[in-house]
């Protein structure tokens, strides 16, 4: 069984540009949740998607976006970086719902 | 609102038992969480129980609640150098989002 995988590992981005990350959730969960972890704090939920529809989201502004696919695999997309956007960001997955495993994280510095 | 504190830093001795505390405000959440975090990372999701328990046994893992005082514990029987990470409590309703509280250090000295 294959766990959850992110894409990229790492990427150096510039203010103003937008990035787009990229998540495979474990084989037969249909719900991925998105988190940020700043340095040195614990993960702040941006939002979840359970089967394509957006299914709650955090307090993060629209410029972050999300997308599911049918393969239950998912996008977040953040427009216009800000310095403030550097993190790790950690994709989740579940399908009872009260037990999400996460991916080993994307690593973001915006410069 | 919704708040998860933990205490910073721990350091123990190798062979010696580990607990972590972590204090919570939300009286709705449904479950409660521990998940460990390596450096470089992603999180493994260690155990959780469920808010009508009070206490969860998973091999040297043992988790206590007090749901009266919003208390969670997590001990760690027989520490090794392996444990040395970072701990982070979470709590969520079912189905919903996880609110992690900074996480602690533990540091296991050989």
């Amino acid at each position: 069984e294959t766990g959850v995988t992110q894409s990229p590992t790492h990427l150096i981005k510039t203010r103003g540009q937008q990035v787009t990350l990229r998540c495979s959730s474990q084989s037969g969960h249909n719900t991925v949740s998105w988190y940020q972890q700043a340095l040195g704090q614990g993960p702040q939920f941006i939002f979840q998607y359970y089967r394509e529809e957006e299914n709650g989201r955090g307090n993060f502004p629209p410029r972050f976006s999300g997308l599911q696919f049918p393969n239950y695999s998912s996008e977040l997309n953040v427009n216009a970086l800000e310095l403030d956007d550097s993190a790790l960001y950690l994709c989740a997955s579940s399908l009872t719902g009260n037990e999400q495993f996460f991916g080993p994280g994307t690593r973001l510095t915006v410069l | 609102g919704e708040d998860v504190e933990q205490s910073l830093f721990l350091s123990v001795r190798e062979g010696d038992s580990s607990v972590i505390n972590c204090t919570y405000t939300d009286s709705s959440s449904t479950y409660l969480y521990w998940y460990k975090q390596e450096p470089g990372a992603g999180l493994q999701l260690l155990t959780y129980i469920f808010s009508n328990m009070d206490m969860k046994q998973d091999q040297r893992l043992t988790v206590l609640l007090n749901k009266k005082d919003k208390h969670l514990s997590l001990r760690i029987a027989d520490t090794q150098t392996g444990d040395s990470a970072i701990y982070f409590c979470a709590e969520g309703s079912y189905g919903n989002k996880l609110v992690f509280g900074a996480g602690t250090i533990l540091r296991v000295k050989s």
